[in-house]
């Protein structure tokens, strides 16, 4: 059984604060992890994707890494903003093309 | 910007009832998901298309759904009869080169 697990589950900051995620996934058979953020009746939208191990991506304010070894990924927020609310969902695959495994998600909230 | 594009957004039914999801990929992008999403889980994934071919339907309850991809290009997704437990978000989603997955805004389906 492939299971994605995402920490925390929902999360309220302050403008300004930075924050961050954890998602866990299986450590063998790993082809590559993703990040989505999903804001309210829009499409989840892509933020990263990463296949090797000690992986860095950078997209503004938002960052993740990776490790493959232990199997997991951070995703950090720098200065929090209230656009920045939204579900940010991660996915793990075994092949290319392959279905997406995803957590359940992390919702966050940025009060101004 | 090219968007997968979803119809309806939104759909109530009554339980028993048929319902019918479309979904438009990007041009172009041979790979067809649709995904359904439960409340307070992740999406999974219900069937994959390459082309007009079901790559993977191991989780599609056959017995009331029913999924077409007939020229390999727009899909539509079918529930009969629906159930109370049906109601959930139905994701569609696009991939050219099998690395990256690009998502609809979904439909959001109430069973009553």
């Amino acid at each position: 059984i492939l299971n994605v697990e995402q920490s925390p589950q929902s999360l309220h900051v302050q403008e300004g604060d930075s924050t961050n995620f954890t998602c866990s996934f299986p450590s063998s058979n790993f082809y590559a992890l993703h990040w989505y953020r999903w804001e309210t009746a829009k499409s989840p939208e892509a933020l990263f994707v990463m296949t090797l191990n000690g992986d860095e991506k950078k997209k503004g304010r938002i960052s993740a890494t990776l490790n493959t070894k232990e199997g997991y990924s951070y995703l950090y927020i720098k200065g929090s903003q209230p656009e920045d609310s939204a579900t940010y969902l991660c996915a793990f695959s075994y092949n290319q093309g392959g279905k997406l495994i995803f957590g359940q998600g992390t919702e966050l909230s940025v009060k101004p | 910007e090219a968007e997968v594009a979803q119809s309806p957004r939104y759909k109530i039914t009554e339980k028993s009832q048929a319902v019918a999801f479309w979904c438009d990929p990007i041009s172009g992008h041979a790979t067809l998901y649709w995904y359904r999403q439960i409340l307070g889980q992740g999406p999974e994934l219900l069937v994959q298309f390459q082309d007009e071919s079901v790559v993977d339907d191991s989780q599609l309850p056959k017995d009331r759904f029913s999924a077409e991809r007939l020229k390999g290009v727009d899909s539509t997704l079918k529930i009969q009869p629906a159930e109370l437990g049906d109601s959930a978000m139905y994701l569609c989603a696009s991939s050219k080169s099998g690395i990256g997955q690009f998502f609809g805004p979904g439909t959001r389906l109430t069973v009553l």
